[in-house]
């Protein structure tokens, strides 16, 4: 099956910094890469998406970039805050069917 | 307001004692899912169903029963529950029949196996 290797578990930054967050993915059949924020106690929330015919999106202070070829696509925050602290985890369609999530960064923003 | 529904939020049952969290969406989406979230293993899906009366296995499937009799509705049953299926349970659902739109998830079920 599907299998979304996701690197690092935790990543920790200084508030003003970047932050970058890679996923590697292994079907090649795969055409649709979000990425989802969940906060501590609450439930993931979708803050980008990316589809295969793109190779970067952004929206404001984030982005995601894909490369097909190699299998791997990242998420980019840019001058990070406090509030983006959370756990942030990448997902693929696999076969079309199922959705299939990296195992998670623990993103530390410290002011 | 849209969004996903679970039901309960928290349970405590004891090993062996049937159990069923509910789960229902009021997008008229297509594609709903359940997923258990365990520390360091991330979400790992347990069933999906595309549409009607079509369901099928996840990662994780052991133990677990679904059934999409209506579009809104999207039941886990767990049959036998043992104490390796404490976790948080995650329900979502998506506007498509296949996962390639935003999933809505529901607020979550941190259930306890005793």
């Amino acid at each position: 099956g599907e299998n979304v290797e996701q690197h690092p578990s935790t990543l920790s930054v200084q508030e003003g910094d970047s932050a970058v967050i890679k996923c590697t993915y292994s079907d090649s059949a795969s055409n649709y890469f979000p990425w989802y924020k969940q906060e501590l106690g609450k439930r993931p929330q979708l803050i980008i998406d990316i589809r295969s015919n793109v190779g970067e999106k952004k929206d404001q202070r984030i982005a995601v970039t894909l490369n097909k070829t190699a299998k791997h696509f990242s998420l980019h925050i840019t001058e990070t805050q406090p509030e983006d602290s959370a756990v942030y985890f990448c997902a693929t369609n696999q076969a079309g069917t199922a959705l299939i999530f990296g195992k998670g960064t623990t993103l530390s923003v410290s002011s | 307001e849209a969004q996903v529904t679970q039901n309960p939020r928290y349970l405590i049952t004891v090993t062996g004692k049937k159990l069923t969290v509910t789960c229902s969406q009021n997008m008229n989406h297509e594609y709903m899912s359940w997923y258990r979230q365990d520390p360091g293993l991330g979400l790992r899906q347990i069933y999906y169903s595309m549409n009607v009366e079509v369901t099928d296995k996840g990662d994780v499937p052991e133990g677990y029963k679904v059934s999409r009799k209506e579009k809104r509705n999207f039941p886990l049953i767990l049959e036998s529950p043992s104490p390796n299926q404490t976790s948080l349970y995650f329900c979502a659902s998506s506007f498509m029949w296949s996962p390639n739109t935003e999933a809505f998830f529901g607020q979550g079920t941190r259930l306890t196996v005793v």
